[in-house]
Parts: C-alpha cells; sequence; structure tokens
C-alpha cells in the first residue's frame, strides 16, 4: 500500500474551516484514500473515502487533486469536538488492510 | 445498538496469565480485525478473518491466538501475558470497504 504524509499537527478556530493535507505520491490507480480520526483514547471513525472524483458527506469533504498524488480534508465549520487525531490512509488489497501512520493531531480552540 | 461491541472494555491482569478479548458485530460485515494500539498511540493491524477464515496475520507472537467461531465474531486470545501486550485493543469490521471500529479494551499487565 502506497505511504502517507501528513503534518505532526495543527491548530484550528472554532467556526472557521479546517483544512488537513495529505501527500501520497506513489498511490496506484486502485488504491483509495480514507480518512479517519480517533479521539482522545476512542476507536478511530470513518469520516469519508473517494478514489478520483472529490466527496462530500455530512462529516467533511474530501478534495483529491487529479494526478491522485495529493488529498485535502476540509471540516468546513470546525467545533470543539472536532480535536482529534486525523488518519489519512491509502487501501489497496480487497480485504482493506487499514495501515495507521501517524496522523495530524487537530486542536479546535475557542 | 452497539455495531461492534468489545468486552471487556477494562483489563488488568498479571505478568504469565492468560486472557481473552471477545468481539461481536452485528453489522452483516464479512470482514473482522484485531489492531493493537500502545503506548506510543501508533495503531497496528494483528489479524484479519474473513467469513471465519485468517487472512492476515502480520508477525504476532504465537501467544496470541484469534478464534472466530462465526463470521459476527472474532476473539483474541492471549497466553503467558507480557509487560509489553499492555496497549488498547480494537476490534473493526469491514464490508465493502466501509469499516467501524469498537471502543477498544485497555489491556494493563502488572
Amino acid at each position: 500500500d502506497a505511504k502517507t504524509t501528513q503534518p505532526t499537527s495543527m491548530d484550528c478556530a472554532e467556526g472557521r474551516a479546517a483544512n488537513l493535507p495529505c501527500n501520497h505520491s506513489t498511490i496506484s490507480g486502485n488504491e483509495y484514500v480514507y480518512w479517519y480520526r480517533q479521539i482522545h483514547s476512542q476507536g478511530p471513525q470513518y469520516i469519508i473515502h473517494g478514489l478520483k472524483n472529490n466527496e462530500t458527506n455530512e462529516m467533511a469533504s474530501l478534495i483529491i487533486t487529479e494526478d491522485r498524488k495529493s488529498s485535502t480534508l476540509i471540516l468546513p465549520h470546525a467545533t470543539l469536538r472536532d480535536t482529534a487525531v486525523y488518519y489519512c490512509i491509502v487501501v489497496t488489497d480487497s480485504w482493506g488492510k487499514l495501515q495507521f501512520g501517524a496522523g495530524t493531531q487537530v486542536v479546535v480552540t475557542p | 445498538d452497539t455495531a461492534v461491541s468489545q468486552t471487556p472494555k477494562y483489563l488488568v491482569t498479571q505478568m504469565g496469565n492468560d486472557k481473552s478479548i471477545k468481539c461481536e458485530q452485528n453489522l452483516g460485515h464479512d470482514t473482522m480485525y484485531w489492531y493493537k494500539q500502545d503506548s506510543k498511540k501508533f495503531l497496528k493491524i494483528m489479524f484479519s478473518y474473513n467469513n471465519k477464515e485468517l487472512i492476515i496475520n502480520e508477525t504476532v507472537p504465537n501467544r496470541f491466538s484469534p478464534k472466530s467461531p462465526d463470521k459476527a465474531h472474532l476473539n483474541l486470545h492471549i497466553n503467558s501475558l507480557e509487560l509489553g501486550d499492555s496497549a488498547v485493543y480494537f476490534c473493526a469490521s469491514s464490508r465493502d470497504r466501509s469499516y467501524t471500529f469498537g471502543s477498544g479494551t485497555r489491556l494493563t499487565v502488572v
């Protein structure tokens, strides 16, 4: 599976949009980009995933560049409850093994 | 209804003991996983079962033995517990790249 690179941490003001970048320059054509988050000591929570097209759901938007080498997760209106570690993961095989990296620690401040 | 449930939530035990952690999912998913999150907060996959068959074993010591009596259950038995086994263990299930995690079992070996 392709490796991902994310910033270690970032801060965001409450009510503002949070843009979380992820590089996956070695991604191949059949690999999906997934985003999960883990709020302190809880189980990872699914946010969104995509292959080529941009995606949006009730939690976030996922913007994937045309060459698919990077993506951005957008939390449109960050709240204090969005404070968490956010993981960008590239998944290949049919069994869907999720390999977690270090993720980005996002802190939303009042 | 809890989608992926693990028991117990907390487990404190002495070195050398044998213990089991149970996991059940009511989502109708075909694949189940065990992940370990150590003190450094890295989430690592340990095992994966698809329809009761082992498909992933990530070089986990053979003191760890997963058992899947049916596709809704994946239990983890650990023999001769060591201090280094202290961690949070997460169960997860998936179907068609939709993953759901349990809330974790915090194992402390003293």
